[in-house]
């Protein structure tokens, strides 16, 4: 089981441009949540998504960013427009279905807007 | 609504001697509490984790938590420090929801270790 999959690691963004964070959850989990976590912070929650649904986006500011985790393939979170605030390191963990106790985070991308 | 509190945002400590991390909590629910460990540029490695079964909860690497509902605390115990244990710490509360598990994390614990 190779755990849960960010990519990319790091990235690069230029004011203005949209960055997409890719997340693959661990094999059998059904619900992918988004943390972000800001320089010298602990991590905020964003958004609890399972597929095709959205469960919990409270976290989530309300514009320039959108979470999907599709029927097929992994959750993408999309940062439209970015602004030096937005970077970060932005952590992707998922759980089985049942129970959140089986709770496994990625190793997180951070991305860094120039 | 859940929120954590971490008393000491810095912890230093003699290679050999005890650890101590102070965390309370406040939850409308029974809680599920966890402690997480970050080494720099790192992600999330889970230490140990608190749902409602014994309130002595042993982890990895050494280290334990006891549950103290009286107190609303979960401090984050080691006997011996060793200088890899050196890294910042977060004492976590979880909100059980929709299947799911919204986690609250405090704002951390850097842990220095030195010889």
């Amino acid at each position: 089981n190779a755990g849960v999959m960010q990519n990319p690691r790091h990235l690069v963004r230029r004011r203005g441009q949209e960055a997409r964070l890719r997340c693959s959850p661990m094999k059998g989990h059904s619900h992918v949540y988004w943390y972000r976590q800001l320089p010298e912070e602990g991590l905020k929650f964003m958004v609890y998504l399972q597929k095709e649904n959205i469960i919990d986006e409270s976290g989530m500011p309300k514009e320039r960013f959108s979470a999907e985790f599709p029927k097929e393939g992994p959750s993408i979170l999309r940062i439209q427009q970015v602004v030096r605030g937005d970077s970060a390191a932005y952590f992707c963990a998922s759980s089985p279905p049942g129970t959140g106790y089986g709770y496994t985070f990625g190793s997180g991308t951070r991305l860094t807007i120039v | 609504a859940q929120s954590v509190t971490q008393l000491d945002s810095h912890v230093s400590v003699s290679e050999g001697t005890p650890v101590l991390l102070r965390c309370n909590y406040s939850s409308s629910y029974s809680p599920s509490l966890f402690w997480y460990v970050q080494h720099p540029n790192k992600g999330l490695q889970l230490l140990l984790k608190y749902t409602s079964a014994a309130t002595l909860v042993k982890g990895i690497n050494g280290f334990e938590a006891e549950f103290k509902k009286s107190e609303t605390s979960f401090h984050l115990t080691k006997p011996s420090a060793h200088m890899s244990d050196a890294a910042e710490y977060f004492c976590v509360v979880g909100l059980l929801r929709g299947g799911g598990n919204k986690l609250t994390f405090g704002t951390g614990t850097q842990l220095k270790v030195e010889l």
